[in-house]
């Protein structure tokens, strides 16, 4: 059985630097084909991709955050990082990691419970 | 980056009628090599994470009911729920996955009239 659990800080201050973890159980990272995402939804709001890693370390970001966001992994600790800088109030958002894999079989699945982050000063 | 729009927003369905939910995207998401159409939906319930309920437009996940089923190819698609049951009550989500760039459609409230 597959489950994801994100966790963070719920409250970020303007400028500050987002460190979010995704721990895993059920897959492992060093396993051909397998990855993890980070998406992110406003709330009310819809679904936003952010970042995809791969078990060979290969990375994806959405091209409008790219510069703000790093994704890593620690196959050991079955956790994948994801560091968002300069954070802003409409950066406010619940953020999910799920399980997804390489190409084509882009989907995601299972998803983590989600962690409110509150950007506000 | 490609662009999927959901209609309608909202709608609002009796219990046990057909809930059919719009999704277009603005390039085609069919992979001629393979004639695979790369969409995925999904469900998210008040207060929970997303759910996959559909890939390949039209492979339903494991354990989904057969009340769901996903249609369509190229760059308009289409998810239908059969006969609408009071655990549907959801927002409903499509993804391409064709573009390395994946992005979701803006929603679709579905609701018990």
């Amino acid at each position: 059985q597959i489950t994801l659990k994100e966790s963070g800080p719920t409250l970020v201050k303007p400028t500050q630097t987002l460190t979010l973890t995704c721990s895993f159980s059920g897959f492992s990272l060093s396993t051909t084909g397998v990855g993890v995402g980070w998406i992110r939804q406003p709330p009310g709001k819809a679904l936003e991709w952010l970042a995809l890693i791969y078990w060979d370390d290969s990375e994806r970001y959405s091209p409008s955050l790219k510069s703000r966001l790093t994704i890593t992994k620690d196959t050991s600790k079955n956790q994948v990082v994801l560091t968002m800088t300069n954070m802003d109030p409409v950066d406010t958002a619940t953020y999910y990691c799920a399980h997804t894999a390489l190409s084509p079989s882009r989907w995601f699945g299972p998803w983590g419970q989600g962690t409110l982050v509150t950007v506000s000063s | 980056d490609i662009v999927m729009t959901q209609s309608p927003d909202s709608l609002a369905v009796s219990l046990g009628e057909r809930a059919t939910i719009n999704c277009k995207s603005s390039q085609s998401v069919l992979y001629s090599s393979n004639n695979k159409n790369y969409l995925a939906w999904y469900q998210q319930k008040p207060g929970q994470p997303p759910k996959l309920l559909i890939y390949w437009a039209s492979t339903r996940e494991s354990g989904v009911p057969a009340r769901f089923s996903g249609s369509g190819s190229g760059t308009d698609f289409t998810l239908t729920i059969s006969s609408l049951q009071a655990e549907d009550v959801a927002v409903y989500y499509c993804q391409q996955y064709y573009s390395t760039f994946l992005t979701f459609g803006g929603g679709t409230k579905v609701e018990i009239k």
